[in-house]
C-alpha cells in the first residue's frame, strides 16, 4: 500500500539555523500539506500546496516558512531561522485532487520530530 | 469559528466490550468529518470519513462512526474492543465554505486504553 514518507525522523538544530524537512507524497496525489503538533497540543494545519503553489496557509505559516516541490517526487518544508517554539512534530500529508480535494482523504506520513535548542 | 471537541482525554474499556470515542464539531457549512488513529511513534492513520449520504459510516479495523447533524456529533464506535486498539484517536473536520477548502481542523485527541 502506498505511503507518505518523511525524512529525517528526528532533527535537532540550534536556534537560528535553517532546517529542511522532506516528504515524499503518494505518487498519484496532487495536493500536499504540512501540519505540526507541538507536544501536548492539537495537530495544526500549516499549509496546503497544489499545482506548484500554495493554495492555503494558516497564520502560523509566516515568512520564516516556505514550501517547495523541487522535483517530481519530493515536497519540502523549510524553516529559515528556527525558534525554540518551532520544536514540534511535523507531519506531511497528501491527497488526490478530485472535487478540488475537499472530499479527499489526506494520508499522513510518520512525521519529523524537530527539536530546536 | 470552526472547531472540534473531544470531551474525553482518555477512555478505558475492557477487551471485548463495545467502545465509543466522542466527537462534536462546530462549523458554518456542511461538515466533512474524519477519524484518524495514531500509534506510538507513528503518523496519523486514516480510519473513516463522512462526506454525505448514510449517517453510519464504516471504516478500517471494524470501526464505525455515526454522523448526527442535530447533535453535531460524529462519535467513533466499535462493537468489541481489542487490546491492539489502544492508541490516540483524533477527530477532524473540514469546512470548505468557511474553514478553508483543504485544511483539517483537529480535536485534541482521545487516548483509548483497552485492558485485557
Amino acid at each position: 500500500e502506498p505511503e507518505v514518507t518523511q525524512t529525517p525522523s528526528h532533527q535537532v538544530t540550534q536556534m537560528g539555523q535553517e532546517v529542511i524537512l522532506r516528504c515524499v507524497p503518494i505518487s498519484n496525489h496532487l495536493y500536499f500539506y504540512w501540519y505540526r503538533q507541538i507536544l501536548g497540543q492539537k495537530v495544526e494545519f500549516l499549509v496546503s500546496f497544489y499545482n506548484n503553489e500554495i493554495s492555503e496557509k494558516s497564520e502560523i505559516f509566516d515568512d520564516q516558512f516556505s514550501v517547495e516541490r523541487p522535483d517530481g517526487s519530493n515536497f519540502t518544508l523549510k524553516i529559515r531561522s528556527t525558534k525554540l517554539e518551532d520544536s514540534a512534530m511535523y507531519f506531511c500529508a497528501s491527497s488526490e485532487a478530485l472535487n478540488g480535494g475537499a472530499f479527499e482523504t489526506q494520508y499522513f506520513g510518520p512525521g519529523t520530530r524537530l527539536l530546536v535548542l | 469559528a470552526q472547531s472540534v471537541a473531544q470531551p474525553e482525554d482518555q477512555v478505558n474499556v475492557a477487551e471485548g466490550n463495545p467502545l465509543t470515542v466522542k466527537c462534536t464539531y462546530s462549523v458554518s457549512g456542511n461538515p466533512y468529518l474524519f477519524w484518524y488513529v495514531q500509534y506510538p511513534n507513528r503518523g496519523l492513520q486514516f480510519l473513516l470519513k463522512y462526506i454525505t449520504g448514510d449517517n453510519l459510516v464504516k471504516g478500517s479495523y471494524g470501526f464505525e462512526a455515526e454522523f448526527n447533524k442535530s447533535q453535531t456529533s460524529f462519535h467513533l464506535k466499535k462493537p468489541s474492543a481489542l487490546v491492539s486498539d489502544s492508541a490516540l484517536y483524533f477527530c477532524a473536520v473540514r469546512d470548505p465554505l468557511s474553514g478553508g477548502y483543504n485544511k483539517l481542523i483537529f480535536g485534541a485527541g482521545t487516548r483509548l486504553a483497552v485492558h485485557p
